[in-house]
């Protein structure tokens, strides 16, 4: 089946540790995109990536880095700067970015927790 | 800049009742307008989309949405809600063409069909 898939389900984070996220997509899909989903904010954007190689910053990039090696894959670190790293996280990706009426497939998203 | 209001946190229905979830939108030139629903502690499905054509737009699970290009709304509307309807709904906007393509999405509405 095609889809995106983001591991793991839920992850624990102690403070001043670096974590990554991972997400993979079979859908040959050429752009991917990082959100943050935080209870009544809705959904707002960490980082995007066009294509592979090349990714750009987004409304709330910092603390954050990503890598875009391969197209099937767009991990997000996060990292001991995010002061409020607490969230669900959504991993996203769409035909060629900038085809703008092609809707987004989600993964089943990322629970992160610091303890 | 782009931007999309839902303007109720929550919506209340009774089973078999009609419902609408409002979304009104800001975009330069015309839109492509997306709904999303989410089920707790997953990712966002696609219900439907406008790109261009006729202002009722049907979708997925029986629901539909009505463009109305005066008044920068896209309401998502059911005519008989289901219990299994009770989700958080996500209006989402991108410009036609010029500014950012990548998609801006509301809030959120929490749907709760009451049995």
């Amino acid at each position: 089946d095609g889809g995106i898939t983001q591991s793991p389900k839920y992850l624990f984070r102690k403070e001043g540790q670096n974590v990554t996220l991972s997400c993979e997509q079979n859908l040959n899909h050429d752009a991917m995109y990082w959100y943050r989903q935080d209870p009544g904010q809705g959904l707002r954007l960490i980082y995007y990536s066009q294509i592979v190689n090349d990714f750009q910053k987004g409304d709330i990039a910092e603390g954050y880095s990503v890598s875009r090696e391969k197209k099937e894959s767009f991990p997000l670190t996060v990292t001991s700067a995010q002061k409020n790293p607490t969230a669900f996280y959504l991993c996203a990706s769409s035909i060629g970015g900038v085809l703008r009426i092609a809707e987004a497939f989600f993964g089943q998203g990322t629970r992160l927790t610091v303890v | 800049a782009q931007s999309v209001a839902q303007p109720e946190d929550q919506v209340n229905v009774a089973e078999g009742n009609p419902l609408t979830v409002k979304c009104t939108y800001s975009v330069s030139g015309n839109p492509y307008l997306f709904w999303y629903v989410q089920y707790p502690n997953r990712g966002l499905q696609f219900l439907l989309k406008y790109i261009t054509g006729d202002n009722l737009v049907k979708g997925s699970y029986g629901f539909e949405a009505e463009f109305n290009k005066s008044q920068t709304s896209f309401h998502l509307k059911k005519p008989s809600a289901l219990v299994s309807d009770s989700a958080l709904y996500f209006c989402a906007v991108r410009p036609a063409s010029g500014g950012s393509y990548i998609p801006t999405f509301g809030r959120g509405t929490s749907l709760i069909v009451h049995p």
